[in-house]
């Protein structure tokens, strides 16, 4: 069964920072990897999606990565901005099922 | 607008009542999925459709969920005699695709809370 985790489970950074968010995985027979912002009580936002045999996508200020043999994805955000607040969550498609399993996310704080 | 809506956006019921929810895709999408979201955790798969075939469950999906998508376009999701541990997010998602790969499309959720 698919498990996935992200790290840190919370962020707080001062505005203009550039950061790194952890997803991991443990079956590296993925589809596909998807990350998604949440704003609280809010449905969720498609950021990136990586297919199995792509090493990263690219969306404005947004970079994310894939290393399916370690098992892990990473999410960059450049320059970050108070409006990036928001939990963003990875999801991954494997393992012959057409359904994601997703981390629980990670609680972004940019203050000013 | 074109995106994936939910409706309604707020429930509030008594314990034991019934409640329906209903999604609308993205119009061309073929593919459709029900999630539940509690507080501080990702999104807990409950079922998903390929046009109008419900093809998985989760066994998270008690019998007291059913849904339906019965022409292949909108989806309903109901819960009959519900539980003060129903109450969640339920968010739907579509996507296009015709095979494994497929970006997938939210709604803004269905919040319910059982009194």
């Amino acid at each position: 069964k698919q498990e996935v985790t992200q790290i840190p489970a919370a962020l707080s950074v001062p505005e203009g920072e550039n950061l790194v968010l952890n997803c991991s995985f443990t079956d590296s027979a993925i589809y596909n990897l998807q990350w998604f912002r949440q704003d609280p009580g809010k449905g969720l936002t498609s950021l990136l999606l990586i297919q199995s045999s792509q090493r990263e996508q690219t969306s404005g200020r947004l970079n994310a990565s894939l290393d399916k043999s370690s098992g892990r994805s990473t999410l960059y955000i450049a320059a970050s901005q108070p409006g990036d607040s928001a939990t963003y969550l990875c999801a991954v498609k494997g393992g012959g099922s057409y359904i994601p399993t997703f981390g629980r996310g990670t609680s972004l704080i940019v203050h000013p | 607008d074109t995106g994936v809506s939910q409706n309604p956006r707020h429930k509030i019921t008594k314990r034991g009542q019934n409640v329906t929810f209903r999604c609308d895709p993205i119009s061309e999408h073929n593919r459709l999925y029900w999630y539940r979201q509690t507080l501080g955790q990702g999104p807990e798969f409950l079922t998903y459709f390929q046009n109008e075939a419900q093809l998985e469950k989760s066994r998270l999906l008690s019998d007291r969920f059913s849904a339906e998508r019965p022409k292949g376009s909108f989806s309903t999701l109901e819960i009959q005699r519900t539980e003060q541990g129903d109450s969640a997010m339920y968010l739907c998602a579509s996507s296009f695709q015709t095979g494994i790969k497929g970006e997938q499309y939210f709604g803004p959720g269905t919040r319910l809370t059982v009194t």
